[in-house]
């Protein structure tokens, strides 16, 4: 079974450009998580989508990031401009929603900004 | 404020050598708590679901227990492909998860 899939696995880009992370989640799930890892805080849910629409967003830390999800199979997030204190590691999770209920992720984007 | 508190941050076993790893949480409504196992340079890969005190779930060598106020995973005779960092996570509310700060187990053979 294809699990999450997430695009690129790495970008290096330099401060102030836009960045762009994509996310296929696995087919049949309604629920689309991105989250934010890295040594200091460990990991951070940044917005939750429930069949395609934004439920939860206050993880997300500026008006610098936006996240779309225009149908089931595909969302992206988007960082503009970049900072280097962006650095980190993107994840996208999905999962078939409600509680006690699973969420499986892909295996990121390691986002470098110089 | 909901906290999720693993320990120890590092723990280096003997391939064989049994040992645990705990978890420990202060939330205002516990919905579930998972654990999950992280290799390097790849995502969170989902191990267990507990969903009440004194539930225990296995897998391998791999034991997970529930009590109100923490969980532990057991690692019996761990091998070497059990070197990973394990998240224990809990679910604050229908959706949310909130993560420890993980336990990097290293086993040598």
């Amino acid at each position: 079974d294809a699990g999450v899939i997430q695009s690129p696995r790495h970008e290096v880009t330099e401060m102030g450009q836009e960045v762009t992370l994509r996310c296929k989640p696995i087919s049949g799930h309604n629920s689309l998580f991105w989250y934010r890892q890295t040594m200091m805080r460990g990991l951070e849910l940044l917005i939750y989508f429930n069949n395609n629409v934004p439920i939860d967003d206050s993880g997300m830390p500026e008006d610098r990031f936006s996240a779309k999800m225009p149908n089931a199979s595909f969302s992206t997030l988007k960082i503009q401009p970049s900072e280097p204190r962006d650095s980190a590691v993107y994840f996208c999770a999905s999962g078939s929603g409600g509680v006690f209920q699973p969420q499986h992720f892909g295996d990121g984007t390691r986002l470098s900004i110089l | 404020e909901d906290q999720v508190t693993q320990s120890p941050e590092a723990l280096r076993l003997q391939e064989g050598e049994s040992s645990s790893l705990n978890c420990s949480y202060t939330v205002s409504g516990l919905r579930g708590l998972f654990w999950y196992r992280q290799d390097p340079g790849k995502g969170p890969e989902f191990l267990f679901t507990l969903y009440s005190a004194g539930e225990e779930k296995e897998k391998e060598r791999l034991k997970a227990t529930l009590t109100k106020k923490e969980s532990f995973l057991h690692i019996t005779a761990p091998k070497p492909e059990d070197s990973a960092t394990y998240l224990c996570a809990v679910q604050v509310n229908d959706y949310k998860l909130s993560f420890g700060a993980g336990t990097t187990v290293t086993v040598r053979a």
